[in-house]
């Protein structure tokens, strides 16, 4: 059974610091790797994609990639109160995404 | 309007009734995807399509079935609905690969009693 975990959290980070989200996957085969974020009730939203490994940023958000250890991470500098959801981390194989349970942020004041 | 368009939004039916979800999207996309998230375990896979005459199961499709109308619908059946299809359920769509990513409608709530 191919699998995406997450740590379900809740992971709660002050306002105006980094939060790190993780996520590690089974298939080795998977080529692209996704994270989403989900408000309650909503659904998710692509934040950023990531298929070479290393480190991708797009404005506050960068995403890390190690396919040698099959992880997959998101870094939210500068936390708002705005970015308290649901974070999904998603690998790719054969045009077919399998998300981990995600993880709940909360930013708090 | 919405790129990718669920109805209806809500509903709640009955054990052993016939119900049809359908999802219809402007963008384009080939590939169309039916997912149900349920607390605490994250979104799962029910059919996917790459065209209109291909149609494939994915992770949890037992009592579930699809129909890909034209390259812009897709449609998800529960034959004989139970309590514990009761879920959020998502349509989705990607372009060739997924290197970008999915596109999600809004979702639908089901709610089986």
């Amino acid at each position: 059974q191919k699998e995406v975990e997450q740590n379900s959290g809740p992971l709660s980070v002050p306002e105006g610091a980094i939060a790190s989200l993780n996520c590690t996957y089974s298939d080795r085969g998977s080529q692209s790797f996704f994270w989403y974020r989900q408000y309650s009730g909503k659904s998710p939203e692509l934040i950023m994609f990531i298929y070479s490994n290393g480190d991708k940023e797009d404005g506050r958000f960068t995403a890390q990639l190690n396919k040698a250890s099959q992880y997959v991470s998101l870094l939210i500098r500068d936390s708002q109160p705005s970015d308290s959801a649901t974070y999904l981390c998603g690998s790719s194989s054969a045009s077919k995404i399998i998300f981990g349970s995600g993880t709940r942020l909360s930013i708090r004041p | 309007d919405a790129d990718v368009t669920q109805t209806p939004r809500n509903r709640i039916t009955k054990t052993g009734k016939r119900i049809m979800l359908e999802c219809s999207q402007t963008k384009g996309h080939d590939r169309m995807y039916w997912y149900r998230q349920d607390p605490g375990l994250g979104l799962r896979l029910i059919y996917y399509s790459f065209d209109v005459k291909d149609i494939n199961k994915g992770e949890i499709s037992d009592g579930y079935s699809v129909s890909r109308q034209a390259q812009a619908k897709f449609s998800l059946s529960l034959e004989s609905a139970i309590p514990n299809q009761t879920a959020l359920y998502f349509c989705a769509t990607s372009d060739y690969g997924t290197g970008g990513g999915y596109t999600f409608g809004s979702g639908t709530r089901l709610t089986v009693v």
